[in-house]
């Protein structure tokens, strides 16, 4: 099956600085997703990005499909932004996948004041 | 639009007894997929249901089952715990085609003793 690979693993910041987090996958995918996983567990939309930019305030993210990966860029982070982040994906690849999701292992992400 | 609810949002078990966990999708929603996360394995797809009928599974034994309703809301069966067993449950919802977008619950602990 498809192969997700984020980095880094675990990332420290000072509130105010900027970061880029990186998703590499191994095949063509139809779905491309970034996610916050808040404290209690859930998580939370950030960008549908099979392909192509996209801002939402502090966030961008870009996906460039033809060479397997996606960044996700976070400008004068804040504490609020500490937590988990995942990159997820899904392929038509071999069969239906509709629904099914392959995550990435994460990146931790901690922003002191 | 009301999102996407999972009930109960925490519960403990003993080994040996079964468990019944409740999605119920976004309205218009008629895919619904459960994912197992624990620290060792990170996120892992369970199963899709896509109008009443399983479309993917995952690599999980048959102690793990499912099934989705004609108002596409989904039940997912875990029998015999094992201590293992012990997890976030996450479901997400989607239109069912591949590349919509997928939005998860809050999740259910369980906590296997």
């Amino acid at each position: 099956g498809i192969q997700v690979e984020q980095s880094p693993p675990d990332l420290i910041l000072q509130e105010g600085a900027n970061s880029t987090l990186r998703c590499n996958f191994s095949d063509s995918v139809n779905n491309l997703q970034w996610f916050h996983q808040n404290p209690w567990g859930q998580l939370i939309n950030l960008f549908y990005i099979p392909s192509g930019t996209k801002q939402n305030g502090r966030l961008s993210a870009t996906t460039v499909a033809t060479e397997r990966y996606s960044l996700l860029y976070i400008s004068s982070s804040q504490t609020t932004d500490s937590g988990v982040y995942f990159c997820a994906v899904s392929t038509n690849a071999g069969g239906t996948s509709y629904g099914k999701l392959t995550f990435g292992q994460g990146t931790i992400l901690t922003v002191h004041p | 639009k009301a999102g996407v609810t999972q009930t109960p949002r925490y519960l403990i078990k003993t080994r040996g007894q079964q468990v019944t966990l409740s999605c119920s999708p976004i309205s218009g929603h008629r895919s619904v997929s459960w994912y197992q996360q624990t620290p060792g394995q990170g996120l892992q797809f369970l199963f899709e249901y896509f109008s009443e009928t399983q479309r993917n599974k995952g690599n999980f034994p048959g102690r793990f089952s499912g099934r989705q309703f004609s108002n596409s809301r989904s039940e997912m069966n875990v029998s015999t715990l094992e201590l293992g067993d012990s997890a976030l449950y996450l479901c997400a919802t989607g239109t069912g085609r591949g590349e919509a977008e997928a939005f998860f619950g809050q999740g259910t602990r369980l906590t296997v003793v």
